[in-house]
């Protein structure tokens, strides 16, 4: 157990759905990540939140819409989404988002769009 | 272009040692760090590497060469519960992880 929940654990939807991911950490934390993890690939970093404020936006298709209402939770709203958006989605927080810091993850969304 | 690479797939036997690379080119160097993950599960922080030489925690234990833009994860003893992915990424100049691909460790009895 790392501390950071993510629900659903696995999610199937069709290109015209709206659907969100949730995740929720109770360590204290002050920075949240979202990544996509493909098969076979790097993680890839979508978004990033400190303090609540979206600081980093890896040029992510704006079919996924992030949303941090506080630092416990975070959220990324899927709207219209691709096949090729099928992917592992990991959630992750840190302290204070500094350089040394490891991260936590939470186990993930299974996503497949059909 | 900054690159992490790490083998796709190893095997090993139970009680064997293996040795993990990673090779990195990256602009700049803030540490570097090795996360486990279990098929389906979050993966979890196994080691931080910023200065040159061997850090050792347990069974496990990660080297560091900034020269050289290379690390390995040496896991001794090895049990079963230690097939899993292992994950490699590097902090940049920008304080960014760059993540390897991850290596598929398979152990066999």
């Amino acid at each position: 157990e790392t501390g950071v929940t993510q629900t659903p654990r696995h999610l199937v939807m069709g290109m015209t759905n709206k659907k969100s991911l949730k995740c929720e950490q109770h360590l204290g934390h002050n920075a949240m990540y979202w990544y996509k993890q493909s098969a076979k690939k790097p993680l890839e970093l979508m978004f990033v939140y400190s303090l609540e404020e979206r600081v980093e936006n890896n040029s992510v298709p704006s079919r996924f819409s992030p949303e941090c209402p506080n630092s416990s939770h975070l959220f990324l709203h899927l709207h219209t989404l691709q096949p090729e958006d099928s992917a592992l989605y990991l959630c992750a927080s840190s302290p204070r988002g500094e350089a040394a810091e490891k991260l936590f993850f939470g186990s993930g969304t299974q996503l497949s769009v059909l | 272009g900054q690159n992490i690479d790490q083998p796709t797939e190893m095997t090993a036997t139970e009680g064997a040692i293996v040795q993990i690379n990673c090779t990195y080119q990256t602009s700049g160097f803030n540490g570097l760090f090795w996360y486990q993950q279990h098929a389906g599960e979050a993966p979890t922080f196994l080691s931080y590497n910023v200065l040159d030489g061997l850090e050792e925690k347990g069974r496990f234990s990660s080297f560091l060469s900034r020269s050289k833009g290379y690390s390995y994860l040496l896991l001794k003893e090895l049990q079963m519960k230690d097939s899993a992915s292992y994950l490699c990424a590097v902090k940049d100049s920008n304080y960014q992880l760059i993540w390897g691909a991850g290596t598929k460790l398979i152990i066999k009895p």
